[in-house]
């Protein structure tokens, strides 16, 4: 079952922050995050798994809230190098197969 | 350290022609390897996925097969392209908890 993510697309200034959203119709094991540059193949960015763990990444961190089988991602003070699209990934069980939603396309302009 | 590789970077192919796209995997044994397919500008669909030697899961019902011939190796065929063939074909593997792709392949079928 694919997840949903919104928005599906955002544009912000040079340091303005966003939140993206992933959210599935099935109990998660984890929920993970990557971003795809025009023409490239998608990064990791982190993962979270159930447990509500948290993790983060420079100006970038995520949530997962497992009652609700959502979790957000969080771009703060935003900068040009974070324009991309941003890929929630999510995987049911342990080992199992990484389904993506449909991607959120960020564009950081100066 | 682990790398991936995918070959080729670009292919041009005539509807009708075959395919095989291959991936190899570096620096570790029995990874659990994946092959997904993005349309331009869409998101990313699981194609298939092996969790061993000559163990293949079928994702989608379509013009493609893939095959697991080695521990570190996966390819992606099909006998005849179509027109909805085209697109952008990543090949990744799961160390950890945590997917890796490859670089990529951009198939255009004309």
């Amino acid at each position: 079952q694919q997840p949903v993510q919104s928005p599906q697309a955002v544009i912000l200034r040079e340091g303005e922050d966003a939140v993206i959203n992933c959210s599935s119709s099935k109990a998660l094991y984890s929920v993970h995050w990557y971003r795809q540059k025009h023409g490239e193949a998608p990064v990791f960015l982190m993962i979270l798994l159930k447990g509500g763990e948290q993790k983060g990444h420079d100006k970038i961190s995520a949530s997962f809230n497992e009652k609700k089988q959502q979790s957000s991602l969080y771009l703060t003070a935003s900068q040009l190098s974070y324009s991309g699209t941003y890929f929630c990934g999510t995987e049911e069980r342990q080992g199992g197969k990484l389904i993506f939603g449909q991607g959120t396309e960020l564009s950081v302009k100066p | 350290s682990q790398t991936i590789h995918q070959w080729p970077a670009t292919l041009v192919q005539p509807v009708g022609s075959p395919l095989s796209l291959e991936c190899t995997v570096e620096g570790t044994s029995n990874p659990n390897l994946y092959w997904y397919r993005q349309a331009a500008g869409r998101g990313l669909q699981l194609l298939f996925y092996s969790v061993g030697i000559g163990q293949i899961s079928s994702e989608v019902p379509q013009n493609l097969s893939a095959s697991r011939p080695q521990d570190r190796q996966f390819i992606l065929s099909s006998k005849k392209l179509l027109l909805s063939d085209s697109g952008f074909y990543l090949c990744a593997w799961k160390a950890k908890n945590i997917q890796y792709f490859g670089a990529g392949t951009r198939l255009s079928v004309l």
